[in-house]
């Protein structure tokens, strides 16, 4: 089966500017996941989506974050404006319903901003 | 919040040797999940093994195993027969019960294996 896919691969922003990151789950799974991965550090949470729903959005930095998943298939994620803090790698995961067999994730999309 | 601590920040194991990743989590619901994952430098997160917290049987996947300790709140990885394309980053994730407020996987910072000739 295809993967998650995930583009773009690299994004180089200045700060202040706005920049998305597109996501399209494995055929099938109901839930995504987006997570940011700072260098040095695992992933943490930024939301998740049961279909076209929100489950947890509890750590999305809402001022300047946010994410879609409208006909809960494929998912964007934008930053405006965008900090310095936020260059990471942004991982998309699907899994089936609650993932209780497990997560795909895709290769994920690094972002530097300067 | 349940918190994920691996705290070897970089292991190395010589080519056919074993070795062990550690991992604790504090968590206090009684049923659980708990993985470990591994990431190459494609970044791509590949799921090595899992295991329920409910089953006392150590989970197995061909070379790699866990001992899973409940009541210390322990979770390490042992990889036997090191190989080469092992070198990676490993990550131990927790993930909780059903509830309504998601499953999302919380993940420990890692431990950078390292596998030399």
């Amino acid at each position: 089966e295809a993967g998650v896919a995930q583009s773009p691969r690299y994004k180089i922003i200045e700060k202040r500017q706005s920049v998305a990151f597109w996501c399209n789950p494995i055929s099938g799974h109901a839930t995504l996941y987006w997570y940011q991965q700072i260098l040095g550090q695992g992933p943490k949470l930024l939301i998740q989506f049961q279909n076209n729903g929100v489950v947890d959005d509890s750590q999305l930095p809402k001022d300047r974050f946010s994410a879609e998943r409208l006909k809960g298939v494929d998912s964007t994620l934008k930053i405006q404006p965008a900090k310095l803090e936020d260059s990471a790698v942004y991982l998309c995961a699907s899994s089936l319903d609650t993932g209780f067999y497990g997560y795909t994730f895709g290769s994920g999309t690094r972002l530097t901003v300067v | 919040a349940q918190t994920v601590t691996q705290s070897q920040p970089e292991m190395s194991v010589q080519e056919a040797e074993t070795v062990t990743l550690s991992c604790t989590y504090d968590t206090s619901e009684s049923d659980y999940y708990l993985f470990w994952y591994k990431q190459p430098p494609s970044r791509q997160m590949i799921l090595v093994i899992r295991q329920e917290a409910y089953k006392q049987q150590n989970a197995t996947e061909n070379r790699f195993s866990v001992n899973f300790q409940k009541a210390a709140k322990s979770f390490s990885l042992k990889i036997s027969d090191s190989q080469l394309g092992d070198a990676a980053m490993y990550f131990c994730a927790y993930r909780r019960p059903n509830s309504n407020s998601g499953y999302a996987l919380n993940f420990g910072k890692g431990t950078s294996l390292l596998v030399t000739p």
